[in-house]
């Protein structure tokens, strides 16, 4: 089971996001990050904890091991704000956390 | 240019079924592991199923296994996936999901999806 915190995360364009992922078990860095918009489908920013896809713009960056993963987004860009769930591919069933919600302050 | 366009979404009755489909263009499904990915309305993602690129080895969701079975037809540059005895619950929209390269675990592009609405 994956938890994400917070649920909401009210910022400025311009400020840093941290958003936090646990497991309950650990996932072996095999933790993806995905970026959804309204209307969208997930888009995939980071996998293996801290690998970029392709695409993907620096300010983007993932760390973490074991149980605990964090994605942090240096400097909000307009276009960040939405829905960020991870997902982890240890094990069988592969499972999405919840999702933190960006939002503009 | 990589593309997954879903078809075959629709409103069906409680217990009906449906066959989605997820055209492919600009790679060959034969190369990667692909996936069904859903979203029910208002909440987050869940994985379906997915399909090893070499083998054709298939997992499902335990809680959907015996009702979805996912396959591709190489020589169409498709996949599907029949979904029986539908429930409400299994209203979503409904991702075809291609992995990063073989990797079945991450997925690498997503199509639009379509939707897939169960009720009487």
């Amino acid at each position: 089971v994956l938890t994400q915190s917070p649920a909401t995360l009210s910022l400025s364009p311009g400020e840093r996001a941290t958003l936090s992922c646990r497991a309950s078990q650990s996932v072996n860095n095999y933790l993806a990050w995905y970026q959804q918009t309204p209307g969208q489908p997930p888009r995939l920013l980071i996998y293996d904890t801290s690998k970029r896809a392709a695409g993907i713009p620096a300010r983007f960056s993932g760390s973490g091991s074991g149980t605990e993963y964090t994605l942090t987004i240096s400097s909000l860009e307009p276009e960040d704000f939405a829905v960020y769930y991870c997902q982890q591919r240890s094990n069988w069933p592969f499972t999405f956390g919840p999702g933190t919600k960006v939002d503009i302050k | 240019e990589v593309q997954l366009v879903e078809s075959g979404g629709g409103l069906v009755r409680p217990g009906g079924s449906l066959r989605l489909s997820c055209a492919a263009s600009g790679f060959s499904l034969s190369d990667y592991a692909m996936s069904w990915v859903r979203q029910a309305p208002g909440k987050g993602l869940e994985w379906v199923a997915g399909i090893v690129y070499s083998s054709d080895e298939t997992y499902y969701v335990d809680s959907l296994k015996g009702r979805f079975t996912i396959s591709r037809d190489r020589s169409k540059n498709t996949l599907y996936l029949r979904m029986n005895s539908l429930r409400a619950d299994d209203t979503a929209v409904y991702y075809c999901a291609k992995g990063l390269a073989v990797v079945i675990g991450i997925i690498d592009y997503c199509g639009r999806g379509t939707l897939v609405t169960v009720s009487s």
